[in-house]
């Protein structure tokens, strides 16, 4: 069975770097499928911000495009996401999920999530 | 602002049916797979719903996905408290080069 597991900073201060990693268990990322990003402010909708597939094709949502980064570990099976310039509007749970394709299937699984806080 | 649109809230009785919209366009429903997610309150999504119609394996088949131009539909029958979640939309879009959800639904069993 896979399992994925967000890891970060919890909290961080205004125009900081927001480092996050997913440790996938189950799978190895270098076999295939299509790693990405979600967040979702309190109370609010789930927002897309990228992914990533191991061949180096990498999509990011255009909103975000200009402060985001993606890479991949293949050796300790992970991979991680860096959002530079963090605002409050920053403040989120982020998920990690895995996807066959970019036009076809579910995302899934989902990591169990990890709330990031931006405040001074 | 999500390029799909959910309604807010939906309701009905334990053992009903209700159904959940998701509008979008010809650049991304219109023309690509629909996944459907359900988040229980504190937890992470879980899809429900793929390729348009697809269920995952352990999803009862009282849930249900179809899709009709640029508009798609999840449908739950035999409504169960634990239906109890928000449900959100998800394709990917073309224009955007980026996959979108919509705006989510809340499901309330009266």
């Amino acid at each position: 069975q896979v399992h994925l597991q967000e890891s970060g900073p919890g909290l961080l201060k205004p125009s900081a770097t927001l480092s996050l990693t997913c440790v996938v268990s189950g799978y190895s990322i270098n076999s295939g499928y299509n790693w990405g990003w979600i967040r979702q402010p309190p109370g609010k909708g789930l927002e897309w911000i990228g992914s990533l597939h191991h061949s180096g094709n990498t999509y990011f949502n255009p909103s975000l495009k200009s402060r985001v980064t993606m890479s991949m570990d293949t050796s300790k099976n992970q991979f991680s996401l860096r959002l530079t310039s963090v605002t409050a509007a920053d403040t989120a749970i982020y998920y990690c999920a895995r996807r066959p394709g970019i036009y076809v299937g579910g995302l899934d699984p989902w990591g169990p999530g990890t709330l990031v806080i931006v405040s001074s | 602002q999500s390029v799909l649109t959910q309604p807010p809230s939906v309701s009905a009785a334990p053992g009903q049916r209700v159904t959940i919209s998701c509008s979008g366009s010809s650049s991304n429903i219109g023309n690509n797979y629909v996944s459907w997610y359900q988040q229980l309150p504190g937890t992470a999504p879980k899809v429900f719903i793929y390729d348009n119609n697809q269920r995952p394996s352990g999803i009862p088949d009282r849930f249900s996905g179809s899709k009709s131009g640029t508009s798609a539909t999840l449908g739950i029958t035999g409504l169960q408290t634990g239906d109890e979640a928000d449900y959100y939309c998800g394709t990917w879009d073309t224009s955007l080069n980026t996959f979108v959800f919509g705006t989510g639904t809340k499901v309330t069993v009266l």
